[in-house]
């Protein structure tokens, strides 16, 4: 089975910009969530994506938005960066009502904003 | 809201001694949780979790943890560490979505 995979995986933008990282979901999941893992912090909660509509979101602003497509791949897209968006961005996907509650990740794609 | 609190932000330790990772979770009447580790420049992989069941739990690369339900506790043990364990150690909660704590850095020393 293929695992998650995400890109890109580095990238670099200015200031005010704007920004769309994509994810592929493991095969035989449903939802998709996305993180961001600010240097030497743990990953926070950005939003999750099920049945293509946003089912929980974390403490971020409206310029994060997201996308989850039929074949449960998804967009994260960040308007107007700021230098604080700079981090490692983390996809996990996973199946809603899995007993055993995996979540699989992405290795990630780290954005630097100048 | 669930949370978890790990305790330490780096632990040093030699080459083939002990090691415990310390994380604790705040109470509710049930809770899934778990430990991901993060090699440099990667992503996060699981190391094991506690759905129920047994509170002795084993995972991969010879981690285990115990579940204690008393102390509200989920620390992550190997009885001999080796310098490729170096990484970052994340406990985690599972409510509608998972949970992280702050992290533990894990250094080895020769």
């Amino acid at each position: 089975e293929t695992g998650v995979t995400q890109s890109p995986t580095h990238l670099i933008k200015t200031r005010g910009q704007q920004v769309t990282l994509r994810c592929s979901s493991q095969s035989g999941h449903n939802t998709v969530s996305w993180y961001q893992q600010a240097l030497g912090q743990g990953p926070q909660f950005i939003f999750q994506y099920y049945r293509e509509e946003e089912n929980g979101r974390g403490n971020f602003p409206p310029r994060f938005s997201g996308l989850q497509f039929p074949n449960y791949s998804s967009e994260l897209n960040v308007n107007a960066l700021e230098l604080d968006d700079s981090a490692l961005y983390l996809c996990a996907s996973s199946k809603l009502g899995q007993t055993n509650y995996g979540y699989t990740f992405g290795s990630g794609t780290r954005l630097t904003v100048v | 809201a669930q949370s978890v609190t790990q305790l330490d932000s780096q632990v040093p330790v030699f080459e083939e001694a002990p090691v415990e990772l310390r994380c604790n979770y705040s109470s509710s009447v049930s809770v899934y949780l778990f430990w991901y580790v993060q090699y440099p420049n990667q992503g996060l992989q699981l190391l094991l979790k506690y759905l129920s069941g047994s509170t002795l739990v084993k995972g991969i690369n010879g981690f285990e943890a115990e579940f204690n339900k008393s102390q509200t506790s989920f620390h992550l043990r190997k009885p001999s560490v080796h310098i490729s364990d170096t990484a970052e150690y994340f406990c985690a909660v599972r409510d509608d979505k998972i949970i992280f704590g702050k992290g533990t850095r894990l250094h080895i020393l020769p």
